[in-house]
């Protein structure tokens, strides 16, 4: 299985900050890299897919780079809707794994 | 604009089996595959397995040995057994469409469904 990892684990930031998430494959994926934004109580909603692609409907503060084994998710101003466990996914084999979350908050 | 909206039983006794069924509202249903995921404390997201319109299974492998994922096109409906339940079987179960880019072979969870908890206890 690919293992996938995050950091941080969770951060504290403000409305407004820059914040960036990593994510690490432990095999080379390509570009095969999704990235989910969770709130509590509700499944993980879309972000990302295919490692830079923005999910329609996705507020463009939200963007993805990375290929092979690491990743970057980046939201350049962080809103009050933002404050959610982010997780990101790889697509590259089966069986499908996830990073282990990192939770943002508020500072 | 495809929706999802899962049920089944959400308490369950050790070595019973776990039946979950997720209904497709909008959109094409032939078009895709079909996939369930849980969600548990200790071990963070795990894919269970997917079917494709054809009927066409993948499974984890941790699973395998006690998962079945069926289908039923007339209904726009798929479904999830998970025999052999244990306490470590207590999680969110989600339902989730598998998109994919066929010349790219990307592919991602897009929608899910609301979330199922099931709670294994005697």
């Amino acid at each position: 299985d690919i293992q996938m990892t995050q950091s941080p684990s969770s951060l504290s930031a403000s409305v407004g900050d820059r914040v960036t998430i990593t994510c690490r494959a432990s095999q080379s994926i390509s570009n095969y890299l999704n990235w989910y934004q969770q709130k509590p109580g509700k499944a993980p909603k879309l972000l990302i897919y295919a490692a830079s692609s923005l999910q329609s409907g996705v507020p463009s503060r939200f963007s993805g780079s990375g290929s092979g084994t690491d990743f970057t998710l980046t939201i350049s101003s962080l809103q009050p809707e933002d404050f959610a466990t982010y997780y990101c996914q790889q697509s590259y084999s089966t069986p499908r794994t996830f990073g282990p979350g990192t939770k943002v908050d508020i500072k | 604009q495809v929706q999802l909206q899962q049920w089944g039983a959400g308490l369950l006794k050790p070595s019973e089996t776990l039946s979950l069924t997720c209904a497709v509202y909008g959109g094409s249903f032939s078009g895709y595959s079909w996939t369930w995921i849980r969600q548990s404390p200790g071990k963070g997201l795990e894919w269970i397995g997917e079917i494709n319109h054809s009927g066409s299974t993948n499974y984890n492998p941790s699973l395998k040995s006690r998962v079945t994922i069926s289908v039923d096109t007339s209904k726009n409906q798929f479904s999830l057994k998970l025999s052999s339940m244990t306490a470590a079987d207590t999680a969110v179960y989600y339902c989730a469409t598998t998109r994919l880019i066929a010349a790219a072979g990307v592919n991602w969870f897009d929608p899910w469904g609301q979330g199922t908890l099931v709670t294994v206890s005697s």
